[in-house]
């Protein structure tokens, strides 16, 4: 059974803050990762992908992967309430077309 | 430009009353995916098709069954819905090792 974790929050940030989201994956083969934001009554949107281990930044969002322990994590710079939401991690296995899902942290964010 | 498009948007239908949900996409991705999502969880595969190559969840219930007739299509049927079934269903597609593109989703309701 492959398992993604996730702390379910609600983690508060207050406005122009740092968020620091946090996932762990069980399967060591799994290959590629993924970060869904979601807002309430919405479907999931796609942030970022990382596929590497290290950092990738997309403007305010950085993707950080460590393969070795089994982590990903998802850096929200300068938080505005509009990123107030529910962060899905995803895991894929390269190759395999099922993607595993974390439970989701709900991020509030306070103007 | 929607690229994965589900209709209809909400679902009203009554205990016991077939429904059929639809699922259209214009990126040509072989995979097609749906999910039932029920509030503050993470979204639940309940199959996926890899071109007409049908998966299914071992846990989905008989009560849901799908049908891809085409590329661009894929419907979900819910042949006798209960009261549990209520839930969003969301539809997903991803080309090869690409990340998985939502639709808006379906909120079905049941009377």
């Amino acid at each position: 059974q492959k398992e993604v974790e996730q702390n379910s929050g609600p983690l508060s940030v207050p406005e122009g803050a740092i968020a620091s989201l946090n996932c762990t994956y069980s399967d060591r083969v799994s290959q590629s990762f993924f970060w869904y934001r979601q807002y309430s009554g919405k479907s999931p949107e796609l942030i970022m992908s990382i596929y590497s281990n290290g950092d990738k930044e997309d403007g305010r969002f950085t993707a950080q992967l460590n393969k070795a322990s089994q982590y990903v994590s998802l850096l929200i710079r300068d938080s505005q309430p509009s990123d107030s939401a529910t962060y899905l991690c995803a895991v894929k296995t390269l190759g395999f077309n099922k993607f595993y899902f974390g439970s989701g942290t709900k991020l509030n964010v306070k103007p | 430009d929607a690229m994965v498009i589900q209709n209809p948007r909400y679902q009203v239908t009554q205990f016991g009353k077939p429904v059929t949900l639809s699922c259209s996409q214009t990126l040509n991705h072989n995979v097609m995916y749906w999910y039932q999502q029920k509030s503050s969880q993470a979204p639940k595969l309940l199959f996926h098709y890899y071109d007409k190559d049908f998966n299914n969840e071992a846990d989905t219930p008989d009560n849901f069954q799908s049908r891809r007739p085409n590329t661009s299509f894929c419907f979900l049927d819910i042949r006798s819905p209960g009261l549990g079934d209520a839930a969003m269903y969301l539809c997903a597609t991803s080309g090869q090792d690409q990340p998985q593109h939502f639709g808006d989703g379906t909120r079905l309701s049941i009377l």
